[in-house]
């Protein structure tokens, strides 16, 4: 079955702790994208990979890290994690970086305290 | 700054009725237009897509696409409960990504 798989999806963690977000996807998709949903605030692209080793900041970069070292992962990474990072997280892919729907992991669901 | 706007809501319409939502785009350039569905909590989930002028059909939604104008909406005909979610446009000219809007809260009441 084609899919894009996050885990953990569920996660409450203490601030300053790091944490990985992974993301997986089994659709050879060139494309791969972090948002973070806030209530009234849209989905917020936080990093985006147009392919291997090809990533670059979206609109909220800020206390996050990603890499892409195989086609089908591009983990989130948090550093030190702050209660602002508090939110509801997809992976999303899609086979080209343009032009072409994404598909969306199920979500993960963060809280830091 | 490329933008995509649609109105938050919520839309309240009753059940068997019509549902119309509408989304405006900033860039002219703007090829590729998506619809999708976001129930409470839960991932989007991609219903329509259109890329030329005109109507596009699918069951029970109509995508409707004029770039003259700069808008693209969708209808949803004989609304059902289930059609109660979030539903965000999105937007892409050659050569970016998509462009989410920040979605209308649709409220189908039986």
């Amino acid at each position: 079955e084609a899919q894009v798989t996050q885990n953990p999806r569920y996660l409450i963690t203490v601030t300053g702790k790091k944490l990985t977000v992974t993301c997986s996807q089994n659709m050879n998709h060139e494309y791969m994208s972090w948002y973070r949903q806030d209530p009234g605030l849209g989905l917020r692209q936080i990093y985006y990979s147009m392919n291997v080793e090809v990533t670059d900041k979206g609109d909220v970069p800020e206390g996050y890290k990603v890499s892409r070292k195989e086609k089908r992962n591009f983990p989130l990474i948090l550093e030190s994690p702050s209660p602002n990072q508090t939110s509801l997280y997809f992976c999303a892919s899609s086979l080209s970086w343009t032009g072409t729907e994404q598909y969306f992991g199920p979500g993960t669901r963060l809280t830091v305290t | 700054q490329k933008e995509v706007e649609q109105n938050s809501g919520p839309l309240s319409v009753p059940e068997g009725a019509i549902a119309s939502l509408n989304c405006t785009y900033s860039d002219r350039g703007s090829q590729s237009f998506f619809w999708y569905r976001q129930y409470s909590g839960k991932s989007p989930e991609l219903i329509m897509f259109i890329y030329s002028n005109g109507d596009k059909e699918d069951g029970r939604f109509t995508a409707q696409l004029n770039k003259a104008s700069q808008y693209v909406s969708l209808l949803i005909r004989d609304s059902q409960p289930s059609d109660s979610a979030t539903y965000l446009c999105a937007v892409s000219q050659a050569g970016t990504a998509l462009i989410f809007g920040k979605g209308t809260t649709l409220s189908v009441s039986s």
